[in-house]
């Protein structure tokens, strides 16, 4: 069974680009989450799907932000006219529907670099 | 709201000696659960261990003890024997009663074993 994983690695891009991220969960793991994480801090949440419906949506998730999971699998997180405060990593993690204890499995992480 | 606070940004320790991270948190839920992950420099987020508000016993996962002081709210994280692959930052964390189960992070605490 395969982790989360997460496609780009890095990204560097110019100010004003758009970019996009994509997550695949691990099979079967019906809830995905996405966070940011800025350099010194810890993970901050932006919004999780359970299966294809989005039900939370941080503040942190500006109108330049939108994440989709169209089928229930994997999921994109893009970013429009990106900001060189975007720069950070951005974490994704899934979950099975019945879990115990409810720990997140986590990805690699896509590191956005804005120049 | 939920708050996880851990104050120490930093910490050495020998190799082979135990070592106490700080984790303080605040939540007006009567149920919640308490993590802890380690990060190293490649991003992944790794679990660690976990405490649900109503264990009795203090959990245990092979090198990795939490202190659970409930009174107190707090949650330290116990590592014992440390190895120079400890290395490595530490994130404390929470979910509360809300049916999302994402969690809240700390802003973490580098550790770094030295031999």
């Amino acid at each position: 069974d395969t982790g989360v994983s997460q496609d780009p690695r890095h990204k560097i891009t110019k100010r004003g680009q758009n970019v996009t991220f994509r997550c695949d969960p691990i099979s079967e793991h019906n809830r995905l989450y996405w966070y940011r994480q800025t350099l010194g801090q810890g993970p901050e949440f932006l919004t999780y799907f359970q299966n294809e419906a989005q039900l939370e949506k941080s503040r942190l998730l500006s109108d330049r932000f939108s994440a989709e999971r169209p089928k229930g699998s994997f999921s994109t997180l893009e970013i429009q006219r990106t900001e060189q405060g975007d720069s950070a990593m951005y974490l994704c993690a899934s979950i099975p529907g019945l879990a115990e204890t409810g720990e997140l499995f986590f990805g690699e992480g896509s590191r956005l670099t804005v120049l | 709201a939920q708050k996880i606070t851990q104050t120490q940004p930093g910490m050495f320790v020998q190799e082979k000696e135990a070592v106490t991270l700080d984790c303080t948190y605040d939540t007006s839920d009567q149920s919640y659960g308490l993590f802890w992950y380690k990060q190293p420099s490649s991003g992944e987020m790794i679990f660690l261990i976990y405490q649900g508000s109503y264990d009795e016993q203090n959990a245990t996962e092979g090198r990795y003890s939490l202190n659970f002081q409930k009174a107190r709210k707090s949650a330290n994280l116990v590592i014992s024997a440390s190895q120079l692959g400890d290395s490595a930052m530490y994130f404390c964390a929470m979910r509360g009663m809300d049916s999302s189960y994402k969690l809240i992070f700390g802003s973490g605490t580098r550790l770094l074993v030295r031999p």
